[in-house]
C-alpha cells in the first residue's frame, strides 16, 4: 500500500532555514507528481507547491514563491521542500501527498514546523 | 485566486441522519475540478470525492457528491460514528490551488 513519511520539521528561528523529506514507498514514485499541503494549528488546510513526476514542472503558492523549493530524488523514492527565510506564519504541519490529476490522493502523517524565536 | 466558501461552519446531527455540506467557489469550476477531503483529529486528511462525483478507492457509498459551475454538495446518506469529523473541500481547476475553510460535522 501506499506509504508516505515525513521528516525534517522542528523548532527554527524566523530567517533561518529548513528541508522536509518525504520518503515514499508503495507505488512507482517516479511516475507521479507530488504535493506539499500544510496546516496551522487548529485552522485549515493550505496548498503549498506540486512538483511533475520528472522534476520539470514546478508550481507554488504565491506566499512560499521565492523562499521554498520543492525538489525529488526518483533514485532515492523521496521527496523534499526546502524552506528558507522561514517566516512565523510558515508554522504549520506539513502533509506530503501523491498526486493524482492534481489531487492529493495519497497523504503522509505530516512533519510540525514552528518558527519561533 | 479562487475562493471556495464552506456552509455550515458547524453541522451537528445523530448518527443514522443524513448529512449535506455545501461548498461554493468564486467561480465556475466546470463540473470536474472539486474534491472532497475528512479530516479526524489527529489525522492526516484522506480523500473522498473526487471530480465532484466520483468516489475515491474504499470510500463507502453513503458518501456522494454533486453539483456543478460554483454549487456543489457532499451528502452523506446515513452518518455512521465514524464518519463525524471536518471536512474540506478544494478546487483543481487552477493553481494555486485552493481549499474551503472546512466543515466541522460533529455529534448531535
Amino acid at each position: 500500500q501506499v506509504d508516505l513519511v515525513e521528516s525534517g520539521g522542528g523548532v527554527v528561528q524566523p530567517g533561518r532555514s529548513l528541508r522536509l523529506s518525504c520518503a515514499a514507498s508503495g507505488f512507482t514514485f517516479s511516475t507521479s507528481g507530488m504535493h506539499w499541503v500544510r496546516q496551522a494549528p487548529g485552522k485549515g488546510l493550505e496548498w503549498v507547491a506540486i512538483i511533475s513526476y520528472d522534476g520539470s514542472h514546478k508550481y507554488y503558492k504565491d506566499s512560499v514563491k521565492g523562499r521554498f523549493t520543492i525538489s525529488r530524488d526518483n533514485a532515492k523514492n523521496t521527496l523534499y521542500l526546502q524552506m528558507s527565510s522561514l517566516r512565523t506564519e510558515d508554522t504549520a504541519t506539513y502533509y506530503c501527498a501523491k498526486d493524482k490529476s492534481w489531487i492529493q490522493e495519497y497523504w503522509g502523517q505530516g512533519t510540525l514546523v514552528t518558527v519561533s524565536s | 485566486e479562487i475562493v471556495l466558501t464552506q456552509s455550515p461552519g458547524t453541522l451537528s446531527l445523530s448518527p443514522g441522519e443524513r448529512a449535506t455540506l455545501s461548498c461554493r467557489a468564486s467561480q465556475s469550476l466546470s463540473n470536474t475540478y472539486l474534491a472532497w477531503y475528512q479530516q479526524k483529529p489527529g489525522q492526516a486528511p484522506r480523500l473522498l470525492i473526487y471530480g465532484a462525483s466520483r468516489r475515491a478507492t474504499g470510500i463507502p457509498d453513503r458518501f456522494s457528491g454533486s453539483g456543478s459551475g460554483t454549487d456543489f454538495t457532499l451528502t452523506i446518506s446515513r452518518l455512521e460514528p465514524e464518519d463525524f469529523a471536518v471536512f474540506y473541500c478544494q478546487q483543481y481547476i487552477a493553481s494555486p490551488l485552493t481549499f474551503g475553510g472546512g466543515t466541522k460535522l460533529e455529534i448531535k
